[in-house]
Formats: structure tokens, C-alpha cells, sequence
């Protein structure tokens, strides 16, 4: 069974930084892509960013470009999310996505940790 | 404002039809693959249907998508109480270079 479980989420000041972990299970980690999608409280879906299988190919959401830094460590199974410069706007709830066949196809999905950004 | 666009809220009987849609551009939709995901409140997104038309392992055929150009629809038939969740159509924007979503469509299930 896949599984991806999510941590690092909590509550900063605008302008400070977080780190996102996302530890995979229940597959071969290093055969995917993977990506980070998040949802504003009540909000809908947000594409964030991705990576490929690698860790060569990155690729992000014009709202988060210059600020945040997607990465992996394939010996550890995990995906990171390294996020600086945040803003009030940054606040939801992290999603991990195992990437699909296709572009913009994620066919597992973690719970998701809270990131609030708050003075 | 979302990339793509779906109806905010949908509505019907237990044991009806309905279909949620979900427009686009040339960009994404028009060509690109779409997905529908499935969200209950508090839970992950759950991948209800791929490659427009396609049913991963496990989700009942009450399901169904179709995609005509830059519009995609997702169809449930046989309503059931426990269809009720909100429904995002998600796919790829070849510009943007960027995965989109729709805002989101809330069923409920009379």
C-alpha cells in the first residue's frame, strides 16, 4: 500500500522560513515523480511544485518561484519542500502527491501538514 | 481564480445522474490529459479518474469522464449518500508549465 506521510508544517511569521518533509512508503520511491500540491483552509487545489524521479528536474508555481525548493533523498525515501519568504498567502495545508502517468496526474496523495502564516 | 472552471456546487437524488464540468483552454484541457480527483472533508484527494476516461483499480464504474476539446465532464450515476465530497478536475497547463485545478464542486446528494 502506498503511503506518504507529511511533517514540518506549523506557525511563522511572514518572511520566515519552514522545511516540509514527506517520507514514502509501499513503493519504489525512486521510479516516480513526485510533487507538492496545497489547499488553502476551504480553498481548493494548488499545484506547488514537482520533481522528477532523479532530483534533476524541478519545477514550480509562478507563486512560489525564487522562494521555495522542492527536493528528495531517494536513500531516505523522502521529499522535502524547503520554503523561505513566506508570506500570509502560504497558509494551507501541504499535500505530498506520488506523480502519475501524465503531466498533472497525482495518483497518491499524503494527508498534508499545516503551514500557517501569521503575525 | 482558478485555472480551470467548474460549477461551485452540484446537486441530486439518490439513485440519479450527474456530471460535473470543467473548462479550459487550448493550453491544458485542449492538450493534456485531465483528472478528477475525489475530497471528503478532512482527507487527502483521491484519484477517481485519469487519462480523461480511465478508472484506477478499485473506483466502481458509477464513475465516468469524458474530455471534447477543452472541456472535460465527470459523470456518477446511481447516486449514493456517500458520494457526497467535493470533486476537482485537475490537468497539466503546457504554458503555464504549471499543474492546474479546478476551483473545486461540492455534490450533495438529496
Amino acid at each position: 500500500e502506498v503511503q506518504l506521510e507529511e511533517s514540518g508544517g506549523g506557525a511563522v511569521r511572514p518572511g520566515g522560513s519552514l522545511r516540509l518533509s514527506c517520507v514514502a512508503s509501499g513503493f519504489s520511491f525512486d521510479d516516480y515523480g513526485m510533487s507538492w500540491v496545497r489547499q488553502g483552509p476551504g480553498k481548493g487545489l494548488e499545484w506547488v511544485s514537482g520533481v522528477n524521479w532523479h532530483g534533476s528536474i524541478t519545477t514550480y508555481a509562478e507563486s512560489v518561484k525564487g522562494r521555495f525548493t522542492i527536493s528528495r533523498d531517494n536513500a531516505k525515501n523522502s521529499l522535502y519542500l524547503q520554503m523561505t519568504s513566506l508570506r500570509v498567502e502560504d497558509t494551507a495545508f501541504y499535500h505530498c502527491a506520488r506523480d502519475g502517468g501524465y503531466l498533472g496526474e497525482f495518483d497518491s496523495w499524503g494527508q498534508g501538514t499545516l503551514v500557517t502564516v501569521s503575525s | 481564480q482558478s485555472v480551470l472552471t467548474q460549477p461551485p456546487s452540484v446537486s441530486a437524488a439518490p439513485g440519479q445522474k450527474v456530471t460535473i464540468s470543467c473548462s479550459g483552454s487550448s493550453s491544458n484541457i485542449g492538450n493534456n490529459n485531465v483528472c478528477w480527483y475525489q475530497q471528503f472533508p478532512g482527507t487527502a484527494p483521491k484519484l477517481l479518474i485519469y487519462d480523461n476516461n480511465k478508472r484506477p483499480s478499485g473506483i466502481p464504474d458509477r464513475f465516468s469522464g469524458s474530455k471534447s476539446g477543452t472541456s472535460a465532464t465527470l459523470g456518477i450515476t446511481g447516486l449514493q449518500t456517500g458520494d457526497e465530497a467535493d470533486y476537482y478536475c485537475g490537468t497539466w497547463d503546457s504554458s503555464l508549465s504549471e499543474g492546474v485545478f479546478g476551483g473545486g464542486t461540492k455534490l450533495t446528494v438529496l
